[in-house]
C-alpha cells in the first residue's frame, strides 16, 4: 500500500539559513513524488514533482528536492529561507500504473524567524 | 487562463441535512477529483471524475458522492451529515487521468458539521 511520512510536525529556521523538509514514502512500483504548499485559507499550491531523471529536482520560489531511492526519500530544500516561505508543506506520492489516486502526508509547518 | 474555483468559501450545517459543493476547473481540464482535508491532516482522495463519469474513489462511504457536467465543472454532495465531514473540501482539476498529469487545486470550501 503507498504511504507518505512527513516525520515532523513543525521545522523552525532562521531567515537566510537553509531550510530541510523531510519525507519519506512507500509505493509497490516506481513513485511519481509532489510538494505542496498550502498558505492559511488557501487551496494546495503546486511545488515540484519528481517522475523521471536527475535525482535533485528545481521547483518554483527556489524550492529543490532530492530523490533518494536506497532511502525511499523525497526531502525538499532551499538554501535560503525567507520569512514568506512559512507555509504547510506537503508531500504527496503516486504510484507507477496506480493512476490519479494521490497520496498526502500529514504535513509539515514550516516557521522562517526575520 | 482562469483558475479552479469553488464555492461557497463556508458552510455551517447541522448533523443529518445534506450538503452540495461546487467547483469550476482551469480552463481546458477534463478532469475533477475532490479531496478532504480534516484539521492537521493532508488531503484524502475522495474521488475523480473524468468526461461525467465517476473514474475511480478512495475510502468513503456512498452518501458521498458526485457529478460532472459537460463543462467539466464539478460537485461533491455530502447526506447524512456527521460531524467527522467537518473540513476542507478541496477541488483539484487536470488535464488528463494519468499519474504524471498535474493536479491544480481550488480554496477549499470549508464545511463546519454541528
Amino acid at each position: 500500500a503507498q504511504s507518505v511520512a512527513q516525520p515532523e510536525d513543525q521545522v523552525n529556521v532562521a531567515e537566510g539559513n537553509p531550510l530541510t523538509v523531510k519525507c519519506t514514502y512507500s509505493v509497490s512500483g516506481n513513485p511519481y513524488l509532489f510538494w505542496y504548499v498550502q498558505y492559511p485559507n488557501r487551496g494546495l499550491q503546486f511545488l515540484l514533482k519528481y517522475i523521471t531523471g536527475d535525482n535533485l529536482v528545481k521547483g518554483s520560489y527556489g524550492f529543490e528536492a532530492e530523490f533518494n531511492k536506497s532511502q525511499t526519500s523525497f526531502h525538499l530544500k532551499k538554501p535560503s529561507a525567507l520569512v514568506s516561505d512559512s507555509a504547510l508543506y506537503f508531500c504527496a506520492v503516486r504510484d507507477e500504473g496506480g493512476g490519479f489516486k494521490t497520496i498526502f502526508g500529514a504535513g509539515t509547518r514550516l516557521f522562517v524567524k526575520a | 487562463e482562469t483558475g479552479v474555483t469553488q464555492s461557497p468559501t463556508h458552510l455551517i450545517k447541522t448533523r443529518g441535512q445534506q450538503v452540495t459543493l461546487r467547483c469550476s476547473s482551469q480552463s481546458g481540464h477534463n478532469t475533477v477529483s475532490w479531496y478532504q482535508q480534516a484539521l492537521g491532516q493532508g488531503p484524502q482522495f475522495i474521488f475523480q471524475y473524468y468526461r461525467e463519469e465517476e473514474n475511480g474513489r478512495g475510502n468513503f462511504p456512498p452518501r458521498f458522492s458526485g457529478l460532472q457536467f459537460p463543462n467539466y465543472s464539478s460537485e461533491l454532495n455530502v447526506n447524512a451529515l456527521e460531524l467527522d465531514d467537518s473540513a476542507l473540501y478541496l477541488c483539484a482539476s487536470s488535464f488528463g487521468t494519468s499519474e504524471l498529469h498535474e493536479q491544480f487545486f481550488g480554496p477549499g470550501t470549508r464545511l463546519t458539521v454541528l
